[in-house]
């Protein structure tokens, strides 16, 4: 069965400061994979996502991410933290041979970032 | 380019009375079609997700259902709402003709029942 964790419910960072979020995965094959951003009631933005080719996405807003197969993981990552970045952000999963389009999303992470 | 329109943006409502919630999408023919009700702000449940007119998946048994008469056109229904069935619905679309499969959300639907 496909899973995603994402190990931490709240992220704090000083503005400025690089930032991490984290997300692991779990499929019986190859994935593809998603983080999207969810800012208050309202709905969920895409940023980038891992497909195939070079582990290193870049996405939307400065965000990048970095597929590691050894590790199943897929952590978002930004070089230096606005606070403005402050939401929620949400780690997906398909595996690509599953032909019912599904993705799994993780608990989500909220990023906290301080002036 | 694609949007993905929801109604209405907010809605309360008493238990025991019935729901409708739609989505619909303009600039593209024959999208995937996805509910999801995300409780406390936290995580997404998928409900419901549609490959074509008429052609309804269920993901979990529920006082829901969804239909889509139209090609565009994803419709959430109750015929009687429950308090559990509170919570945030966000409809979205994905391009069945690209591999990558991108799902775009749409600005969501808060219910609060009473």
């Amino acid at each position: 069965a496909q899973s995603v964790a994402q190990p931490e419910d709240q992220v704090n960072v000083a503005e400025g400061n690089p930032l991490t979020v984290k997300c692991t995965y779990s499929v019986s094959g190859n994935p593809y994979l998603f983080w999207y951003v969810q800012y208050p009631n309202r709905g969920l933005q895409f940023l980038l996502k891992y497909i195939t080719g070079d582990n290193l996405v870049k996405g939307s807003y400065g965000f990048e991410a970095e597929f590691n197969k050894s590790q199943t993981s897929f952590h978002l990552k930004k070089p230096s933290a606005l606070v403005s970045d402050s939401a929620l952000y949400f780690c997906a999963v398909r595996d690509i041979r599953d032909s019912s389009y599904k993705l799994i999303f993780g608990s989500g992470t909220r990023l906290l970032v301080r002036p | 380019s694609q949007t993905i329109h929801q109604w209405p943006a907010t809605l309360v409502q008493p238990v025991g009375s019935p729901l409708s919630l739609e989505c619909t999408v303009e600039g593209t023919s024959n999208p995937n079609l996805y509910w999801y009700r995300q409780a406390a702000g936290r995580g997404l449940q998928l409900l419901f997700y549609s490959v074509g007119i008429g052609q309804i998946s269920s993901e979990v048994p529920q006082n829901l259902s969804a239909s889509r008469p139209q090609d565009r056109q994803f419709i959430l229904s109750s015929k009687k709402l429950l308090l559990s069935d509170s919570g945030f619905y966000l409809c979205a679309w994905s391009d069945i003709a690209s591999p990558q499969e991108t799902q775009y959300f749409g600005p969501g639907t808060r219910l609060l029942v009473l």
